[in-house]
């Protein structure tokens, strides 16, 4: 069965520095979203992602978060700078269509800033 | 925007005992009301989902119930087995905007 695919599983860096967090989502999907849940808190949309543009974002996702499609396969969130409250698991998802329901998502990313 | 919210935060029950998960949405244009399963340190992965024209939907052990005019649905598992353990979290979404808004989740432990 298909699935969506992070890398890295685990990153811990230091504040202020800058991360990339990359997925591939299901190859024929369409619809690309990340979403983040900050330990023991509720899963919290930051983005969504179609036909190469931005679609909606939250207010979370300010100008130090980006994210890009550099090819046909990955899909990356960019952190320019980041802080200690950035700390927490990002998921990314996919969805195949727009009158597809299911948001499939990938085992997520546990980012820890120090 | 729309607001979600879930209630109880943590269950336990007995295995072989039902259990329930309430939340209420804000928005009355939300028209997907999707629940979805995460087992400690997995993904998210969606087990059951209504449509707004739909009061009721059924999959073996695991029910959702929605009230348009209360805003509010609830998942229904019976018959709890250990695996039922999990974080369960609701979402609504409407069909103006792509993105789900997550409850904040019921930790439940089936005691077996």
């Amino acid at each position: 069965e298909p699935e969506v695919t992070q890398t890295p599983s685990h990153q811990v860096t230091q504040m202020g520095q800058e991360v990339i967090l990359r997925c591939v989502p299901i190859s024929n999907h369409l619809y690309f979203y990340w979403y983040r849940q900050i330990l023991g808190q509720k899963v919290e949309f930051l983005v969504s992602f179609y036909n190469n543009e931005i679609s909606e974002k939250s207010e979370i996702f300010d100008d130090q978060f980006s994210v890009e499609r550099p090819d046909g396969s990955n899909f990356t969130l960019k952190i320019r700078s980041t802080k200690l409250e950035d700390s927490a698991m990002y998921f990314c998802a996919s969805k195949a269509g727009p009158s597809q329901r299911e948001l499939f998502f990938g085992e997520g990313s546990r980012l820890t800033v120090l | 925007g729309e607001n979600v919210e879930q209630h109880p935060s943590t269950l336990s029950v007995q295995e072989g005992d039902s259990a329930v998960i309430k939340c209420t949405y804000s928005d009355s244009a939300s028209n997907y009301f999707p629940w979805y399963k995460q087992e400690l340190g997995k993904r998210p992965q969606l087990i059951i989902d209504i449509r707004s024209n739909v009061g009721e939907k059924k999959d073996q052990r695991i029910a959702v119930t929605l009230n348009k005019t209360a805003k509010h649905f609830s998942l229904h598992i019976t018959e709890t087995q250990p695996e039922d353990s999990a974080v369960y979290f609701c979402a609504a979404k409407d069909t103006g905007r792509r993105a789900l808004t997550f409850g904040s989740g019921t930790r439940l432990q089936v005691q077996p």
